[in-house]
């Protein structure tokens, strides 16, 4: 069965901290890892797409690296801006286009 | 401004009382999908559509309904809601399915008494 994992559940940083956000993923063949961010009262926000092993993608002080087990969500020197929850999600090749969320990390940056 | 639209963003209603709740894209997006999201367990699929009147169901698809008969709207539909289905609701919509990220609405806050 396609499972997603997130650590930690919440962080708290302070401005100028740097940190990672962990996804661990199941998946029966890998078709994209997602990440989005959502804001409070929000939908989520789409940020990257990850298709292999390997593969980095970078937006401002976001940048997410996949391996074949797990994905990182890497925020260098954080504002109180980024805070918000990221969501990573897995679409696998099981023949339907599904999307597995995880629970998600409740990011906090102190001013 | 590409977006996807719901109606309404609060809804407050008694148990057993028919509901729809709307939801619009205009990026002419061919697929569509609906997710609940609670404390603790994250985003969950209740159905999803590939194109005009094709739906399917998702993980959590009991007590719901929908209908793709226009490429733009994607209603969802709860007969007689209970208590259970009290949550915050999103639609989304994407360009395909392999890879394209999600453009979700802006949710609707469902309280079922």
């Amino acid at each position: 069965e396609d499972q997603v994992t997130q650590s930690p559940e919440a962080l708290r940083l302070q401005e100028g901290e740097s940190s990672s956000l962990n996804c661990s993923y199941t998946v029966s063949g890998l078709r994209g890892l997602f990440w989005y961010r959502q804001d409070p009262g929000k939908g989520p926000e789409f940020l990257f797409t990850l298709y292999s092993a390997g593969e980095e993608k970078e937006k401002e002080r976001l940048k997410a690296t996949l391996t074949k087990k797990e994905s990182f969500l890497h925020i260098t020197a954080p504002k109180p801006e980024d805070s918000a929850t990221y969501l990573c999600a897995v679409q696998g090749r099981s023949g339907t286009y599904k999307y597995i969320f995880g629970t998600g990390t409740r990011l906090k940056v102190l001013a | 401004e590409a977006q996807v639209t719901q109606n309404p963003r609060y809804l407050i209603t008694v148990t057993g009382k028919k509901l729809t709740v709307t939801c619009s894209q205009n990026m002419n997006h061919e697929y569509m999908s609906w997710y609940r999201q609670d404390p603790g367990l994250g985003l969950r699929q209740i159905y999803y559509s590939m194109n005009v009147e094709v739906t399917d169901k998702g993980d959590v698809p009991e007590g719901y309904k929908v209908s793709r008969k226009e490429k733009r709207n994607f209603p969802l539909i709860l007969e007689s809601p209970s208590p259970n289905q009290t949550s915050l609701y999103f639609c989304a919509s994407s360009a395909g399915g392999a890879g394209y990220g999600y453009t979700f609405g802006s949710g609707t806050r469902l309280t079922v008494v």
